[in-house]
């Protein structure tokens, strides 16, 4: 069975250029959550979706932004990036929401805004 | 919101000793606490998780306690071997969605 698989894993970005991060989930996992990790504050919760519809946010500014297609696909977006975006977004996706399933995280984009 | 610490940042062990990482919390309606292990270049792993009505659950080398009163749980792994060594985060979630508090994580490194 195929893992959570995320696009494109590295990419460079200049400030206040826009850029959009694509996860596919696990075969039947209907919930995608995404998380950001900086060496400083460990896994951070962005937002979490679960049949299309965004469940819960997490504390980061407008500027990101994400959706999930009826395939389970999601997409983050972040537009006018800062150099503070820097970062590795990892994508999880989960049976259920709630916790009754474990996360199944993908291997993460990395992301660095010059 | 919640609010999860966890010590230490880094921990190195010689091949068969035992590793202790522990993590506090803040907010009491935290009711489930897993545990991740993350290797170089990939994603966290599930490893261990427990829920707050059980005290300590046990996985062959690995381990974890919960102690609701004093808000906090610790993950034990003895007998360590060269592949233990990775990151380890330690998360809890008030069971609203898949959203997750992680600690800042441990890097753990066992010397052969």
């Amino acid at each position: 069975k195929a893992g959570v698989t995320q696009t494109p894993r590295y990419l460079i970005k200049t400030r206040g250029q826009q850029v959009t991060l694509s996860c596919s989930p696990i075969s039947g996992h209907r919930s995608v959550s995404w998380y950001q990790q900086t060496p400083g504050q460990g896994l951070q919760f962005l937002f979490e979706y679960f049949s299309e519809t965004q469940r819960n946010k997490g504390n980061f500014p407008g500027r990101f932004s994400g959706r999930q297609f009826s395939n389970s696909r999601s997409e983050m977006n972040v537009s006018t990036l800062e150099l503070g975006d820097s970062a590795l977004y990892l994508c999880a996706s989960s049976l259920s929401v709630g916790h009754t399933g474990e996360l199944f995280f993908g291997e993460g984009s990395r992301l660095t805004v010059l | 919101g919640e609010n999860v610490e966890q010590h230490p940042s880094t921990l190195s062990v010689q091949e068969g000793d035992s590793a202790v990482i522990k993590c506090t919390y803040s907010d009491s309606a935290s009711n489930y606490f897993p545990w991740y292990k993350q290797e170089l270049g990939k994603g966290p792993q599930l490893i261990i998780d427990i829920r707050s009505n059980v005290g300590e659950k046990k996985d062959q080398r690995i381990a974890v306690t919960l102690n609701k009163t004093a808000k906090h749980f610790s993950l034990h792994i003895t007998e360590t071997q060269p592949e233990d060594s990775a990151v380890y985060f330690c998360a809890a979630s008030k069971g609203t969605g898949n959203q997750f508090y992680f600690g800042t994580g441990t890097s753990l490194t066992v010397i052969p």
